[in-house]
């Protein structure tokens, strides 16, 4: 069956920690981004990666890291430098630039 | 300017009418157009993409482009209560993926 997964589905957090959200697919696909969406808004591109081991910035990136040593996985790091770090954490995957992008289910953080 | 604009609605529309959900772009070097539905909470899933001028129709959905005038729409026919949730429309230039703010869509049955 395949798709994307993220973990978990919902996030707690004191300020000032890092957080690390998991995104994995098994679609076979290059591409993997990482999107930002708050209430009532559109999504933010934060991360995005077109192969293993490179990944480039997108609109807001700072206060986040990511990592793709993996085709399957490109986790998300939130640092304690994201100012406004409680959203919804979409990511989403793609055969490549151009094609549709295929959604997980999300991770709902909550900074306290 | 944003790169792609939406009216945010709400757009009502009884059931069984057909619902028109509009999207204008400003990047001409856009190829790909996508719509996602979203329903509160959750994640946007893909309804429909087009990559050439005019019409791609499937089942209830058809999705208009329009590259001269840059505009895409995406009309549901036979609209049914189940369709409410907000629409999101997408544009690619192969260098970015970017989204409108989307359209949230009521069918009052």
């Amino acid at each position: 069956d395949g798709g994307i997964t993220q973990s978990p589905k919902y996030l707690f957090r004191k300020e000032g920690q890092n957080v690390t959200l998991s995104c994995e697919q098994n679609l076979n696909h290059d591409a993997m981004y990482w999107y930002r969406q708050d209430p009532g808004q559109g999504l933010r591109l934060i991360y995005y990666s077109q192969i293993v081991n490179d990944f480039q910035k997108g609109d807001i990136a700072e206060g986040y890291s990511v990592s793709r040593e993996k085709k399957e996985s490109f986790p998300l790091t939130v640092t304690s430098a994201q100012k406004n770090p409680t959203a919804f954490y979409l990511c989403a995957s793609s055969i490549g630039p151009g094609y549709e992008q295929y959604f997980g289910p999300g991770t709902r953080l909550t900074v306290t | 300017q944003k790169e792609v604009e939406q009216n945010s609605g709400p757009l009502s529309v009884p059931e069984g009418a057909i619902a028109s959900l509009n999207c204008t772009y400003s990047d001409r070097g856009s190829q790909s157009f996508f719509w996602y539905r979203q329903y509160s909470g959750k994640s946007p899933e893909l309804i429909m993409f087009i990559y050439s001028n005019g019409d791609k129709e499937d089942g209830r959905f058809t999705a208009q482009l329009n590259k001269a005038s840059q505009y895409v729409s995406l009309l549901i026919r036979d609209s049914q209560p189940s369709d409410s949730a907000t629409y999101l429309c997408a544009g690619d230039n192969f260098n970015k993926f970017y989204f409108g703010s989307g359209t949230k869509l009521n069918v009052k049955p």
